[in-house]
């Protein structure tokens, strides 16, 4: 069956350091996703990727870095720049992103990678 | 600039009792409009749609919401709950004009007792 698979699901970050969160997905979707979920909040869009080699910064950027070198595969660095990292970090993937009629397509998520500090 | 409100942060329900799940939204141009349903540790999963036409539509699970554009609301609708219900909703919207952004209520936890 095809999907969007995120890795790991539990992720523990030190001081200082960079983490790279996974996602991949086999749905031969053009677009993709990160969100970032802080309890008791909806989803905040990080960064998003229409199409390979090409990403914009979504709201809350600042602290994140993203490559999208394959279809498939949209990962995301936490840097150290990111003072608050704590969050449960969600991916998705959406058929094309456009305007009109293609923007009713609906994004479909991974399970989540909870990232916690040390 | 758009927004989703649900105004319930959380609603306790007995098993087999009706719910309504509210939300509300602002746009200056149209919306299509989602609500997606999150089990505990996992991602999202789309429940149902609106795109256009019928303002009463169904989802997976039984449940259903009506839009109502002259309120600007959505709510989500179940009949009957199950204690596997138990979940987060999230309402979100999608300007028609830009749809790469998927714009989020700050959901509302469903709570199932027996």
């Amino acid at each position: 069956d095809g999907g969007i698979t995120q890795s790991p699901k539990y992720l523990f970050r030190k001081e200082g350091q960079n983490v790279t969160l996974s996602c991949e997905q086999n749905l031969n979707h053009d677009a993709m996703y990160w969100y970032r979920q802080d309890p008791g909040q909806g989803l905040r869009l990080i960064y998003y990727s229409q199409i390979v080699n090409d990403f914009q910064k979504g709201d809350i950027a600042e602290g994140y870095s993203v490559s999208r070198e394959k279809k498939e595969s949209f990962p995301l660095t936490v840097t150290s720049a990111q003072k608050n990292p704590t969050a449960f970090y969600l991916c998705a993937s959406s058929i094309k992103v456009g305007r009109g009629s293609l923007s009713n397509q609906p994004q479909h998520f991974g399970d989540g990678t909870r990232l916690s500090i040390l | 600039a758009q927004s989703v409100t649900q105004l319930d942060s959380q609603v306790p329900v007995f098993e087999e009792a009706p719910v309504e799940l509210r939300c509300n939204y602002s746009s200056s141009v149209s919306v299509y409009l989602f609500w997606y349903v999150q089990y505990p540790n996992q991602g999202l999963q789309l429940l149902l749609k609106y795109l256009s036409g019928s303002t009463l539509v169904k989802g997976i699970n039984g449940f259903e919401a009506e839009f109502n554009k002259s309120q600007t609301s959505f709510h989500l609708r179940k009949p009957s709950v199950h204690i596997s219900d138990t979940a987060e909703y999230f309402c979100a919207v999608i300007r028609m004009d830009s749809s790469y952004k998927l714009i989020f209520g700050s959901g509302t936890r469903l709570l199932v007792r027996p």
